[in-house]
């Protein structure tokens, strides 16, 4: 059972372009997080989101970043006219469960480290 | 959603027992404690996971206190490899709404 896929691994953009990164949950997961994390700090939630749905977004800046999570392939989140300020590593992680249950463990792919230069 | 503080660093030895604890004051009722384990350009991986009491598993052990308002990740006889960030989550969601927080950066020396 392969874990929880990111591509690509590393993304380099121009400013103004835009960025897109997949996320494919372990196998049986159809519940999707993603995370960013600049250099040096946590992880910060940005949303979650169920096959074909968001449940939760409120960590999402609300222009240019947007998510989805289609019934067939993978999780995208696009980042559109990416800034300098964009750069950092966007991981994604999966559960078996609603996110809202307690006890439920993530799974974490290896991350896609954005550079927008 | 619970606020957690951590150490910002620690520094052990090989073979030595570490414990870090979290302090998470505003826990809610239905919240769980998990704690994650993250190495350089690497995804956060699951350790431990408790509500209350203890838990013990292949990795670590959770200490968590009767009122709940902190919780200690214990690791046997810490090896070179152990060197990484450790993050503490509390959350009813299991912690993945969680902000993270800056975690605590573990140094284990030779």
């Amino acid at each position: 059972n392969a874990g929880v896929m990111q591509n690509p691994r590393h993304l380099v953009r121009r400013r103004g372009q835009e960025a897109r990164l997949r996320c494919s949950p372990m196998k049986g997961h159809s519940h999707v997080y993603w995370y960013r994390q600049l250099p040096e700090e946590g992880l910060k939630f940005m949303v979650y989101l169920q096959k074909e749905n968001i449940i939760d977004e409120s960590g999402m800046p609300k222009e240019r970043f947007s998510a989805e999570f289609p019934k067939e392939g993978p999780s995208i989140l696009r980042i559109q006219q990416v800034v300098r300020g964009d750069s950092a590593a966007y991981f994604c992680a999966s559960s078996p469960l609603p996110g809202d249950r307690g006890g439920t463990e993530a799974f974490f792919g290896q991350g896609t480290r954005l550079t927008v230069v | 959603l619970a606020k957690t503080t951590q150490p910002i660093s620690m520094d052990s030895y090989e073979g030595q027992e570490v414990n870090i604890t979290c302090s998470h004051n505003n826990i809610a009722t239905n919240d769980y404690i998990t704690w994650y384990q993250q190495f350089p350009s690497q995804g956060p991986r699951f350790i431990i996971q408790g509500y209350k009491t203890k838990v013990t598993n292949e990795v670590a052990s959770l200490f968590i206190p009767a009122d709940r308002k902190s919780s200690t990740l214990s690791l046997p006889r810490v090896s070179l490899s152990d060197t990484a960030v450790y993050y503490c989550l509390v959350g009813g969601t299991g912690g993945f709404k969680t902000i993270f927080g800056a975690g605590t950066r573990l140094f284990v020396k030779a």
